[in-house]
């Protein structure tokens, strides 16, 4: 089992939609979870980031923990054409290296 | 946020020559830099986590002779691509980290440099 599973997608959406986006991962020492979003041919950019269980809430962006179930989850309200990028949920211990999924790419449509 | 950049962006080089891709944590000082590497469509690997002056450690299958690290410095860190082959063209792509108050190491990653072996 990898450490961490990701949809690949595509997900396409029209504008105004709500998009979720979901990991799991295996390792319940992971203690911080992260949502990164990168454009084609660009760097990864973070988004949001969660310690522990819990709900996380930046504009339209929402981030899920639930460590029980080894689930983390991203939502955006109001999708909007410049949303489209893929979506990276990545998970580490304090100071490790990041382990990543494999990423989702979100196309949001006008 | 915090600026980290990497030069060059895309590089071309021909097989069997050696390449230098450089990492540079512009605003803060980075107690660790990662190395990660990227195909068309494919996630980030990890290929090693570097500490400022001292070796790297490489992830299980990447060739230390190979893929030669160096963190000179708190601001900078260098991947050379030894002996370049068509099957190392790829998007590499560098983070620092730099501990937070809130005890959370966040990652800043670089814009990437396109790696084409010919």
């Amino acid at each position: 089992q990898k450490e961490v599973e990701q949809d690949p997608g595509p997900l396409s959406v029209p504008e105004g939609a709500i998009v979720s986006l979901n990991c799991t991962y295996s390792n319940s020492a992971f203690q911080y979870f992260m949502w990164y979003r990168q454009y084609s041919r660009k760097g990864p950019e973070l988004l949001m980031y969660t310690y522990s269980s819990g709900n996380k809430e930046d504009g339209r962006f929402t981030a899920q923990v639930d460590k029980s179930s080894k689930y983390i989850s991203l939502f955006i309200r109001d999708s909007q054409p410049s949303d489209s990028a893929t979506y990276l949920c990545a998970v580490n211990q304090a100071g490790t290296a990041l382990i990543f999924g494999k990423g989702t790419t979100l196309s949001v449509s006008s | 946020g915090a600026v980290v950049s990497q030069h060059p962006s895309r590089v071309i080089c021909k097989s069997g020559t050696s390449v230098k891709i450089e990492c540079r944590s512009l605003d803060f000082q980075a107690t660790t830099m990662f190395w990660y590497r990227q195909f068309p469509k494919k996630s980030l690997m990890l290929m090693a986590t570097s500490n400022e002056g001292s070796k790297a450690t490489y992830e299980q299958g990447v060739e230390k002779d190979k893929f030669l690290i160096n963190h000179a410095s708190l601001t900078l860190s260098t991947l050379t691509v030894t002996s370049a082959h068509p099957e190392d063209s790829s998007f590499y792509i560098c983070s620092a980290s730099t501990p937070m108050t809130s005890g959370y190491y966040e990652q800043y990653f670089g814009p990437g440099t396109r790696l084409t072996v010919t």
